[in-house]
């Protein structure tokens, strides 16, 4: 599965979008970006994922180059409970494949 | 209950004692994961549960753990002669996809927290 690398902090004004970058210059034909964040003592959540596309859902957006080698998310309306890290994951589901989490962006949001 | 349901979420125990960590994944959900994450550290893949395939154990870190899932539902992950570097929080999840992007949709418990003593 590919790499990805984030920036390991970000932070961000409530209200303000905000949009977090991932880069995966490896990634396959075959592999999904997905987007997961963590809140403080809770379980990962799940945002978005996406295969070539834009995608846009309730809770954001995420928008992949043409090349697909880098993404980005955008939380467009940032608020203070959006402080969390933010976890950009690549992965094709052949056999034996799982999503592995990296360190993740923290994004502070700021009142 | 709708989401993934773990349990103890709470568990201290002594060094060498064995526990038992139980998850409820959603109904009907094939794929059921378990990931541990230590203080301030990142999620770290622990076994992977598809269907009726073999398990993925290839992220446990030793013999001392172990996981079943029995029916395809219920999964128990039990950890012998616990040491003090096991603690940590033990997350599993769950995922109906099986295939195209759908199979990454995971979905978290909260979590069992575990202190070695």
């Amino acid at each position: 599965d590919a790499k990805t690398t984030q920036p390991p902090s970000m932070d961000c004004a409530e209200g303000r979008a905000a949009n977090l970058p991932c880069n995966h210059s490896t990634i396959s034909g075959n592999e999904y970006v997905y987007w997961y964040r963590q809140i403080h003592s809770q379980g990962p959540q799940y945002i978005i994922h996406g295969l070539k596309n834009n995608e846009t859902n309730e809770m954001a957006s995420l928008i992949i180059t043409e090349d697909r080698k880098s993404s980005t998310l955008i939380l467009p309306h940032a608020t203070l409970r959006d402080t969390a890290v933010y976890y950009c994951i690549v992965v094709g589901w052949t056999s034996g494949s799982r999503l592995t989490f990296g360190e993740g962006t923290q994004l502070t949001v700021n009142p | 209950g709708a989401g993934v349901s773990q349990s103890p979420s709470n568990k201290v125990t002594e060094k060498g004692k064995d526990v038992e960590l139980r998850c409820d994944p959603i109904s009907g959900h094939t794929a059921l994961y378990w990931y541990r994450q230590s203080l301030g550290q990142g999620l770290e893949f622990l076994i992977y549960f598809q269907g009726n395939s073999a398990p993925d154990k290839s992220g446990l870190p030793s013999d001392r753990f172990s996981a079943e899932r029995t029916g395809g539902s219920v999964s128990t992950l039990t950890i012998q002669r616990t040491q003090q570097e096991d603690s940590a929080v033990y997350l599993c999840a769950s995922s109906s996809g099986t295939s195209g992007g759908a199979v990454g949709e995971l979905f978290f418990g909260e979590g069992s927290r575990l202190t070695v003593l």
